[in-house]
């Protein structure tokens, strides 16, 4: 059973546009939702996280919105650079379980120049 | 700096040996983590361990044990390899000061059984 449902599978933005990347979760008792990149040849990697007690999070171009009564959250990437292409994981977890993530499926973000 | 090894970045393997994947993390960590990555499925979590000597089965356990001798190294086994177990192949651990919940994973093992 999936417990979190990550959508578009594959992106293609222009230089410079928003990339908005989706995912959904069924666990209430989540509570703690990290995004991680990953490159080709690499292992994913922590990209930002955020707690359900605040709504937004941004670090530097990348921003999460976390909307718990939908049990939604989303990704931004704001002037998105082709350095930026790469798959992008949600994730979701719960405390006390060990940091044991439940993962999206993935989406294949490219940006074209 | 945060590093979790993987022994091998290619295996090819053939139908019904068994196979070892090994993992070390030089942090310290408590707790690691096998996943299989597969597109369209993302990451599926295969087994994970607490501590020394502990394993708790992930949601796609079927096929595959692991070992925790020492506490930096967590080995994932195919006890007989088969084709719909090729895949790319990650571990990750977490703990310490980036705090419970960060995983850092290793550069993956892509094998391939024929």
């Amino acid at each position: 059973q999936q417990q979190v449902k990550q959508s578009p599978q594959s992106l293609i933005v222009q230089k410079g546009g928003i990339s908005i990347i989706n995912c959904a979760y069924e666990n209430t008792a989540f509570d703690y939702f990290p995004w991680y990149q990953q490159f080709p040849g690499k292992g994913p990697a922590l990209l930002i996280a955020i707690r359900p007690d605040v709504s937004e999070k941004k670090e530097g171009r990348f921003t999460i919105s976390f909307n718990k009564s939908a049990k939604q959250f989303s990704l931004h990437i704001m002037d998105s650079q082709p350095g930026d292409s790469a798959t992008y994981f949600c994730a979701a977890s719960t405390m006390g379980q060990g940091g044991k993530l439940i993962f999206g499926q993935g989406t294949e973000l490219s940006v074209k120049p | 700096d945060v590093k979790v090894t993987q022994s091998s970045r290619y295996l090819v393997k053939r139908t019904g040996e068994k196979v070892f994947l090994e993992c070390v993390q030089d942090m310290d960590h408590e707790n690691m983590f096998w996943y299989r990555q597969d597109p369209g499925l993302g990451l599926r979590l295969i087994y994970f361990s607490y501590d020394v000597k502990m394993k708790e089965k992930g949601d796609i356990p079927e096929g595959y044990s692991v070992s925790r001798e020492k506490k930096e190294r967590f080995s994932l086994i195919l006890e007989s390899a088969s084709t719909n177990q090729t895949s790319m192949y990650l571990c990750a651990s977490t703990g310490g000061a980036g705090g419970p919940y960060e995983q850092y994973f290793g550069p993956g093992t892509r094998l391939t059984v024929t």
